[in-house]
């Protein structure tokens, strides 16, 4: 059963501070990714890394960046958070070949 | 614009009735998912489609690959059932998402 675990499931912070999100999953995923979801946008791709220190920009990079350190890892860092990245927060993982993304429980961010 | 396009946005529905949620997508794919989110957050696979038809409990998924549409159908609807329904498109190494279907169900 394929697990995907984030750190945190609501998280406050202020702007200007540094955020990690981790992300954790036990199946010896190679690709992983970070989503954030908003109301009326749906799901949209932050970051995605296909192998151990890989890492490729999606669709709205801009203000987050991501680490790879671990296979099992995949981390989103927030250098400078801001009100406009309040959100919610996904990550996903995939097996290379598979078709079925399994994503962690979210975490809410709110950033005052 | 949007590859992969959901109707309706938002849908309420009395115990029992039954539910019919539309994706349309633009782009050549390779699967199809159909996703569903409680409150809460949480993301679970419902369906993958490649082709025709598959059914799970309550739950039937439908996809026409000519037509480039899918269907997801709910018999007999339940409150538990109330969610936020993601179609997604796989296509090469690439996912797009629908915005959702927020489902309502009423006692």
């Amino acid at each position: 059963d394929v697990k995907v675990t984030q750190s945190s499931r609501y998280l406050v912070k202020r702007t200007g501070e540094k955020v990690f999100l981790e992300c954790v999953q036990d199946m010896d995923h190679e690709n992983m990714f970070w989503y954030r979801q908003d109301p009326g946008l749906g799901l949209r791709l932050i970051y995605f890394s296909y192998d151990v220190k890989m890492k490729e920009k999606g669709d709205i990079p801009e203000g987050y960046s991501v680490s790879r350190e671990k296979k099992e890892r995949f981390s989103l860092i927030l250098e400078s958070a801001s009100t406009n990245q309040t959100s919610m927060y996904l990550c996903a993982s995939r097996g290379t070949g598979g078709e079925t993304q399994y994503f962690g429980p979210g975490t809410r961010l709110l950033v005052l | 614009k949007n590859e992969v396009e959901q109707s309706p946005q938002n849908l309420t529905a009395q115990e029992g009735e039954f539910i019919t949620i539309n994706c349309s997508y633009s782009v050549g794919i390779s699967a199809l998912h159909w996703l569903q989110q409680h409150p809460g957050g949480g993301i679970v696979s419902l369906f993958m489609l490649s082709s025709g038809k598959k059914k799970h409990g309550r739950l039937i998924a439908t996809i026409n690959i000519q037509e480039k549409h899918s269907s997801l159908h709910i018999t007999a609807s339940h409150p538990r059932d109330s969610a936020v329904y993601i179609c997604a498109v796989i296509t090469g190494n690439q996912f797009y998402f629908g915005t959702g279907t927020s489902l309502t169900v009423i006692p």
